[in-house]
């Protein structure tokens, strides 16, 4: 059974960074593209980036490139988006989800990370 | 900003039929780029709905059904149920972003 399990939700105040977690399971984790999306509260879907854990080829949407960053590490099976200095409009639920086919469907999606980010 | 349009709201009575538009450009639908459709139910992750403009994942209902023309997507939810009730999102691929984009969702009442 092909699985996504995100990290907990994450209390953070501004400036501070961090990084969430996406673990994959029940398929070959390098061989499709995971992508992340945001959901501010009571808004709609946002698609960030996307990342091949096979080769770590990472591309942005132009609205998130140099606010985040993916990553990947194939030897866990896990993918990462990380913040080097959150801000109030970061607060928002964060999805993990894979492309069965490159920048096409998202056919698995995690259980989403809620950040709030608040001083 | 989305770069596809949907209708904030549609509704309906147990039964009915629902159709959701979904209005893109020549960047994204009209280019031929395949519309792929979620439904989220509330307080949960979106789920694959349709696939490939009109396509169904195995355990979707057959209620559920996708077609495409020009720059526009439709959803069309038959015989409607109370379950029904959630947010749905169309999704393609933008080439003038080099990435995917969402529609701006609605969100389906049952009267």
């Amino acid at each position: 059974e092909v699985q996504l399990v995100q990290s907990g939700a994450e209390v953070k105040k501004p400036g501070e960074s961090l990084k969430i977690s996406c673990k994959g399971s029940g398929y070959s984790f390098t061989s499709y593209w995971i992508g992340w999306v945001r959901q501010m509260p009571g808004k709609g879907l946002e698609w960030m980036g996307i990342i091949y854990p096979g080769d770590s080829d990472t591309r942005y949407s132009p609205s998130f490139q140099g606010q985040v960053t993916i990553s990947a590490d194939k030897s866990i099976s896990t993918a990462y988006l990380q913040w080097s200095s959150l801000k109030a409009s970061d607060t928002a639920m964060y999805y993990c989800a894979r492309h069965r086919v490159p920048l096409q469907q998202l056919d698995y999606w995690g259980q989403g990370t809620l950040v709030t980010v608040s001083s | 900003q989305s770069v596809l349009t949907q209708p904030p709201s549609v509704s309906g009575a147990p039964g009915q039929r629902v159709t959701i538009s979904c209005t893109g450009s020549s960047s994204n639908i009209g280019a031929g780029y395949d519309v792929h459709w979620y439904q989220q139910l509330p307080g949960t992750a979106p789920k694959l709905l349709i696939y490939g403009n009109s396509n169904r994942p195995s355990g979707v209902p057959d209620r559920f059904s996708g077609s495409k023309s020009g720059t526009s997507a439709s959803l069309a939810i038959t015989g409607l149920q109370a379950e029904d009730e959630a947010d749905y999102y169309c999704q393609s691929y933008d080439s003038s972003l080099s990435g995917c984009v969402f529609g701006t969702g609605t969100k389906v009442t049952v009267l």
